[in-house]
């Protein structure tokens, strides 16, 4: 069982839809991360959220957006994704930036 | 990458040997990292060595870390089956950006 958990942990989507990830961490980390894992790569940093506000951006498309209510949960909301985003998104938390990471499992998005 | 390259690329050892993988990065760092991921699974951390550390052991792991030439080995002693997953390199700096590797996919056979 990992301390980050990710919900759905697959997901099928149209380009037109709208559907949002959710990532939960209860180890009172203030560091979340978004990245984006395609097959046999490494994972490809998106977003970065530090104390619940946007840090980074790693020129990421607007099609994602992400966002953090609570220091415990972040979201990433997908919108008019095209099938090239189809990949395995993780999110992870750490104590501080440069700290270890946890990882969730991650969500396996497939878009048609 | 953007953070840099590991090779081997694939390893393929048997159960009881060593396995041994290079990682360079490009960048200033705070620190060197290692993980792990089983196939379908999220990564799990396995080492950590500050830049001003060389080297640093961790049960059956070894880590080298030599900054003049920015590059970082793991040694994984005396292996065995379920050793067998990909192993990724990252590094930590001041700014909370985290590069990963390209990674190298360990196979240990039974």
């Amino acid at each position: 069982d990992t301390e980050v958990t990710q919900t759905p942990k697959h997901l099928v989507m149209g380009m037109t839809n709208k559907k949002s990830l959710k990532c939960e961490q209860h180890m009172g980390h203030r560091a979340m991360y978004w990245y984006k894992q395609k097959a046999k790569k490494p994972p490809e940093l998106m977003f970065v959220y530090s104390y619940e506000k946007l840090s980074i951006n790693e020129s990421v498309p607007s099609r994602f957006s992400p966002e953090c209510p609570n220091s415990s949960l972040l979201n990433l909301h997908l919108h008019a994704l095209q099938p090239e985003d189809s990949a395995l998104y993780l999110c992870a938390s750490s104590r501080q930036g440069d700290q270890p990471q946890h990882f969730g499992d991650g969500t396996r998005l497939s878009i048609l | 990458s953007q953070q840099g390259e590991e090779d081997p690329q694939a390893l393929s050892i048997q159960e009881g040997e060593n396995a041994t993988m290079n990682c360079s990065y490009k960048t200033s760092i705070n620190n060197l990292q290692w993980y792990r991921q089983n196939s379908g699974r999220g990564l799990v951390h396995l080492i950590l060595i500050r830049s001003n550390e060389r080297e640093k052991h961790s049960g059956r792991l070894r880590v080298t870390l030599d900054t003049s030439k920015k590059s970082s080995s793991l040694l994984i002693t005396a292996s065995r089956a379920a050793d067998t997953a990909s192993y990724f390199c990252a590094t930590g700096n001041n700014f909370n950006k985290f590069y990963f590797g390209s990674g190298t996919k360990l196979n240990v056979k039974p």
